[in-house]
């Protein structure tokens, strides 16, 4: 079954540390990958998204994300976080164009002065 | 561009009663998609239109939800009866649609949180 797991439910980093926030994925063929923030009480925005090509994605806000095949992996990356940083993080999954996002369960950031 | 339209934009209910959700995609986006957000998961999928033909509502739940997008633009969610695990936030979004990559794209409305109380 296709499926997004996030490992890690709760992340917390000092001010200014670096971040790495884990996505693992299980479909058939490479799918579209896709990273979201969701701030509380907020919709969803997009960071940045990946079809093909470059498999190291920049995106807003200073992230960015790797793809890696063999492991079936689309992490995504900050150097330094910000206070501003702290939310829901979701990883989210689609086979191709035209079909719905498939989203994880997310991954809560608290960012420690 | 406008985002995606989304009301009511809180609305808190009574188990048993009935609840519409109403969404207003973005100008031209064929596809449309509606997301149930329960507290501390990520969005799941309920029904997903292209232009007013449904192409996938297998994750919804029938005996009690229903949808429409009657002229391919606006999309109405509707509950009836609500219960107390109904309780989340009801997530619109919108795409193009269509197979080419440059037409690949999701925005999400601010979304309608539900309260069956």
């Amino acid at each position: 079954a296709q499926s997004v797991t996030q490992p890690d439910i709760h992340i917390t980093v000092s001010e200014g540390a670096s971040l790495e926030l884990r996505c693992n994925y299980s479909y058939g063929a490479t799918p579209y990958l896709f990273w979201y923030v969701q701030s509380p009480g907020q919709g969803l925005q997009l960071l940045l998204k990946y079809f093909s090509g470059d498999t190291l994605v920049q995106g807003i806000k200073g992230f960015e994300a790797e793809f890696k095949r063999s492991q079936s992996s689309f992490n995504l990356r900050k150097p330094s976080v910000h206070w501003s940083d702290a939310a829901e993080y979701f990883c989210a999954v689609s086979k191709n164009s035209g079909y719905a996002l498939n989203f994880g369960k997310g991954t809560s950031l608290l960012v420690t002065p | 561009e406008a985002g995606v339209a989304q009301s009511p934009r809180y609305k808190i209910i009574e188990k048993r009663q009935s609840v519409a959700f109403w969404c207003n995609p973005i100008s031209g986006h064929a596809t449309l998609y509606w997301y149930q957000q329960i507290l501390g998961q990520g969005p799941k999928l309920l029904i997903q239109f292209q232009n007013n033909g449904v192409v996938d509502d297998s994750q919804l739940p029938k005996d009690r939800f229903s949808a429409e997008r009657l002229k391919g633009v606006d999309s109405t969610l509707k509950i009836q009866p609500a219960k107390l695990e109904d309780s989340a936030v009801y997530l619109c979004a919108s795409s193009l649609g269509g197979q080419a990559q440059s037409r690949v794209g999701y925005t999400f409305g601010s979304g309608t949180r539900l309260t069956v109380v």
